[in-house]
């Protein structure tokens, strides 16, 4: 299958600072990327789904302003945590998929974020 | 509204045995279907998918459709401990997922 990967995998910061975090598609063009967060024993939810070159869509209820996504080119997106608070705590997935209509997604490892 | 429902579980299973697990979704005409294996603190990984145009076996794992009954199944055949884990399922162009139902294997 395909390769994607997430940096960091795990990260720590204060409260009131920003975190930016990168998936990448290793082997394949990602046209579109989608970033997920999940906190424990919950499921996947779904936070905004981005196209190359365009501005991401985001989930009713995902404040665009703090959760700043970036899906600068077919194989890099990024999501930066504005002004983290402890309550931004949770595991951050994202993915990516080709662009074949009905082609699968591929996750990434995911980036534990821990807000102090 | 849900795109796809599936049985939370847990669901345990002896090792050795088939694990079958379905997925109802409501969009009639879903052409593709994904299947999702997450153990416990990781991401999900995919493991299986189908198109409309029929059922498909890799080694154990079997994803079969009922497109009269709009669901799709996964079987487990000869089930082993690392499979346990909550599998979650997709349809189409449609990125939510549920809770997944939660796979135990008894050894």
């Amino acid at each position: 299958g395909a390769v994607v990967s997430q940096h960091p995998s795990w990260v720590i910061c204060k409260s009131g600072t920003s975190v930016k975090i990168e998936c990448r598609s290793l082997d394949f063009q990602a046209t579109t990327m989608f970033w997920y967060r999940q906190f424990p024993k919950q499921s996947l939810m779904l936070m905004a789904t981005s196209n190359e070159g365009s501005k991401a869509t985001y989930e009713q209820g995902v404040e665009k302003d703090k959760f700043l996504i970036n899906h600068a080119s077919l194989t890099l997106s990024t999501l930066t945590v504005t002004s983290a608070h402890p309550e931004d705590s949770s595991f951050y997935i994202c993915s990516a998929r080709g662009p074949s209509p009905g082609s699968p997604q591929f996750f990434g490892p995911g980036t534990r974020l821990t807000v102090l | 509204q849900k795109e796809v429902e599936q049985n939370s579980g847990p669901l345990s299973v002896p090792e050795g045995a088939i694990a079958s697990l379905n997925c109802t979704y409501s969009d009639r005409g879903s052409q593709s279907f994904f299947w999702y294996r997450q153990y416990s603190g990781k991401s999900p990984e995919l493991i299986m998918f189908i198109y409309s145009n029929g059922d498909k076996e890799d080694g154990r794992f079997t994803a079969q459709l009922n497109k009269a009954s709009q669901y799709v199944s996964l079987l487990i055949r000869d089930s082993q401990p690392s499979d346990s884990a909550t599998y979650l399922c997709r349809t189409g162009n449609q990125f939510y997922f549920g809770t997944g139902t939660s796979l135990t294997v008894i050894p």
